[in-house]
Parts: C-alpha cells; sequence; structure tokens
C-alpha cells in the first residue's frame, strides 16, 4: 500500500492569512494530484504535479513537488472564506496500467471572514 | 453529456439488505471508479472498470461488485449490508484511467446503515 500522509489534519485560519498544507510519503509517486471537496460533493481536481521539483501556480494556489517525488505542498496566499473545504492528495499505483489513485485523509481548511 | 451524476443522493438501508448505488459518466470516459469515503478519511479504492471489464479490485469482500454498460452508466452493488458500509461512496471517471488527467467525481451517494 502506498500511504500517503497529510498534515495538518485540520487548520482554522483568518481571511487574509497565509497557509501551507502537506502531502508526504515514503513511495515513489510519478505524479500527484490535489483535490479540494466541499460539503456534499466530490473532490474536484486542483491540479497535477508531475516532474520532480515542479512548481505550478493557480492564482493564489502554489503548488510544489519534491524533488525525490515522494512529497509535496500547497500553498495559499491571502486566504479567502472561499478556500473552504477538504483538500486531499492522490497518487496513482505504483507500476500497474490501472488508473488507482490512493488518497491521503486530507486537511480540513476553515477560512473565517 | 457534461459531468458525472449519481443516484440516490442519500440512501438509508438496514444491515442485511442489499443496495445499488448509480453512475452516470461522462460521454467519451471509458474508465470508471468507485470510492468509498468513510467521515473523516480519504477515498478508499473499491473497483476500476475499464471498457465493461472489471479492471482492478481494492480491499473490498466480493459482496462489493459493479457494472459498467455501454451508454458510459455503471452500478456499485452492494449484498448484506453492514453499519460499517455507512459512508460517501463517489463515482468517478476518466478518458485515459486518471493518470495524468485525474479524475472527474460525482457529488457521491451518502449511504446509511442502520
Amino acid at each position: 500500500t502506498q500511504l500517503l500522509e497529510q498534515s495538518p489534519q485540520f487548520l482554522s485560519i483568518q481571511e487574509g492569512e497565509n497557509l501551507t498544507v502537506y502531502c508526504n510519503s515514503s513511495s515513489v509517486f510519478s505524479s500527484l494530484q490535489w483535490y479540494r471537496q466541499e460539503p456534499g460533493e466530490g473532490p474536484v481536481l486542483l491540479v497535477t504535479v508531475v516532474t520532480g521539483g515542479e512548481v505550478k501556480k493557480l492564482k493564489r494556489l502554489t503548488f510544489q513537488f519534491g524533488d525525490a517525488r515522494k512529497d509535496s505542498s500547497l500553498h495559499i496566499t491571502a486566504a479567502q472564506p472561499g478556500d473552504t473545504g477538504l483538500y486531499l492528495c492522490a497518487g496513482p499505483d505504483r507500476g500497474s496500467t490501472l488508473g488507482r489513485l490512493y488518497f491521503g485523509r486530507g486537511t480540513q481548511l476553515t477560512v473565517w471572514p | 453529456e457534461t459531468g458525472v451524476t449519481q443516484s440516490p443522493t442519500h440512501l438509508i438501508k438496514t444491515r442485511g439488505q442489499q443496495v445499488t448505488l448509480r453512475c452516470s459518466s461522462q460521454s467519451g470516459h471509458n474508465t470508471v471508479s468507485w470510492y468509498q469515503q468513510a467521515l473523516g478519511q480519504g477515498p478508499q479504492f473499491i473497483f476500476q472498470y475499464y471498457r465493461e471489464e472489471e479492471n482492478g479490485r481494492g480491499n473490498f469482500p466480493p459482496r462489493f461488485s459493479g457494472l459498467q454498460f455501454p451508454n458510459y452508466s455503471s452500478e456499485l452493488n452492494v449484498n448484506a449490508l453492514e453499519l460499517d458500509d455507512s459512508a460517501l461512496y463517489l463515482c468517478a471517471s476518466s478518458p485515459d484511467r486518471g493518470r495524468r488527467d485525474g479524475y472527474t467525481f460525482g457529488s457521491g451517494t451518502r449511504l446509511t446503515v442502520v
């Protein structure tokens, strides 16, 4: 099993603050995906990082894939209440053509106005 | 048709009963996966169907079964329901097994077993 550990599990901040959440594994992944899930909805893909050391920006969100492709981080600048949600990282099954994803438990982010 | 649609949105069943959950995938998405998401957990892979055949299974017993149809719809069947089967069941589809472009998830079916 390829485990993904996410931290922190819960994060509660005020609007305007910056934050970083982490996704770590002892396994190497060919890529990692970040999803955001809101209550009563399914996860929505934010980004896929593929290359070790890669940095991708999506407006106020910055995603980084570790050089060894075992970890990733998500940094949000000037958080807004609309950023509230469960942030999940997921990686594909290693050594298989199967598109199975391993998910972490997620970071529940709450941004207060 | 765009998006992934799941039905029903909520369901309450009694222990020992059987349930069928349905999913309508995006046109052209030949891969559909089902995930179980317990409260406070990330989604756990149940199985995947590719071109109407089961293409892989996670650590779930045989009482979890599925079907994929040519019209991009699919079903998840669970027999002999147990209390621990209470969870959000997510259907996800992809045109390429999700390896680079990720999956499109439905909103899920919230199953409660009492």
